[in-house]
C-alpha cells in the first residue's frame, strides 16, 4: 500500500505570495492532519480534516487554511506569506478520528522557504 | 493547555550502549495517549512506541521501552543496544482524546547521534 504523499517536496516563495500544498493520504484513510515543523518549535498542529470537514484547528492565524476533497486528498493554503512561515509542513493520515487511538502515518513533508 | 517538554536538544551514545531520552508533559486530562516518534535525517517520521495513560504497565517494543510516571507526568524513552540506524530526531507527543477527534501536541525534539 502506498504511503502518504506530499507535493511539492520543495517550494521557494517570496513574502506576500500565497502557496498551496497537497497531501494524498494512504488509501482508505479518511482523516488528514497538517503540522508545521520548525527547528525551535518542533511540530505544531495546524488542523485536521475528516469527511471534508475541519474537525480541529490549532492556534494559527487565518492566513493558514485547508480543505479536504471527497477522495480524502487534502490541500493546505497559506496566503500573504511571511518569512516566519518557512518550515517543513507535514501531513499525516489515519483511518478516522475518534475517541480511541488511530495511528498517524506521516508523509515526507513539503519544505517551504520564504524569501 | 497541553504542553510537552523535551529538555535535551541533543544527545549522543556509543553504539551498543543504552540511552534515555526525557520527556515531561502537562495536562489536566485523564484520557490521553503518549508517543515517541522517530524522524531519521531526510526521512519520514515513524512511530516508535505508544503508551495509553490508563495502562500502568510500561510499553515495550523490542529495544525501545518507556518509563511512564503518570503522577509525575514523565514519559522517558530508553533505547537499549543502540544501533547506527537509531540516529534521528526523536519527538515526544501527547494525544488528547476529544469528541471531535484527536489532537496532538509535540515536544521540540531530541537529536540523537549514535557513535560507532
Amino acid at each position: 500500500k502506498a504511503g502518504v504523499t506530499q507535493t511539492p517536496r520543495y517550494l521557494i516563495k517570496t513574502r506576500g505570495q500565497q502557496v498551496t500544498l497537497s497531501c494524498s493520504p494512504i488509501s482508505g484513510h479518511r482523516s488528514v492532519s497538517w503540522y508545521q515543523q520548525t527547528p525551535g518549535q518542533g511540530l505544531q498542529f495546524l488542523f485536521e480534516y475528516f469527511s471534508e470537514t475541519q474537525r480541529n484547528k490549532g492556534n494559527f492565524p487565518g492566513r493558514f487554511s485547508g480543505r479536504q476533497f471527497s477522495n480524502s486528498r487534502s490541500e493546505m493554503n497559506v496566503s500573504t506569506l511571511e518569512l516566519g512561515d518557512s518550515a517543513l509542513y507535514l501531513c499525516a493520515s489515519s483511518t478516522r478520528p475518534g475517541r480511541d487511538y488511530n495511528e498517524q502515518f506521516f508523509g515526507p513533508g513539503t519544505r517551504l522557504t520564504v524569501l | 493547555a497541553q504542553t510537552v517538554t523535551q529538555s535535551q536538544p541533543e544527545m549522543s551514545v556509543q553504539e551498543a550502549e543504552t540511552v534515555t531520552l526525557s520527556c515531561t508533559y502537562d495536562t489536566s486530562e485523564n484520557n490521553y495517549y503518549l508517543f515517541w516518534y522517530k524522524q531519521p535525517p531526510s526521512r519520514q517520521m515513524i512511530l516508535v512506541i505508544r503508551q495509553e495513560a490508563y495502562k500502568q504497565q510500561n510499553a515495550t517494543e523490542n529495544r525501545f521501552s518507556v518509563n511512564f510516571q503518570k503522577a509525575a507526568k514523565s514519559f522517558s524513552l530508553k533505547i537499549s543496544d543502540s544501533q547506527l540506524g537509531d540516529t534521528a530526531m526523536y519527538f515526544c507527543a501527547f494525544m488528547r482524546v476529544l469528541n471531535t477527534g484527536n489532537q496532538f501536541y509535540f515536544g521540540t525534539g531530541t537529536s540523537l547521534t549514535v557513535i560507532p
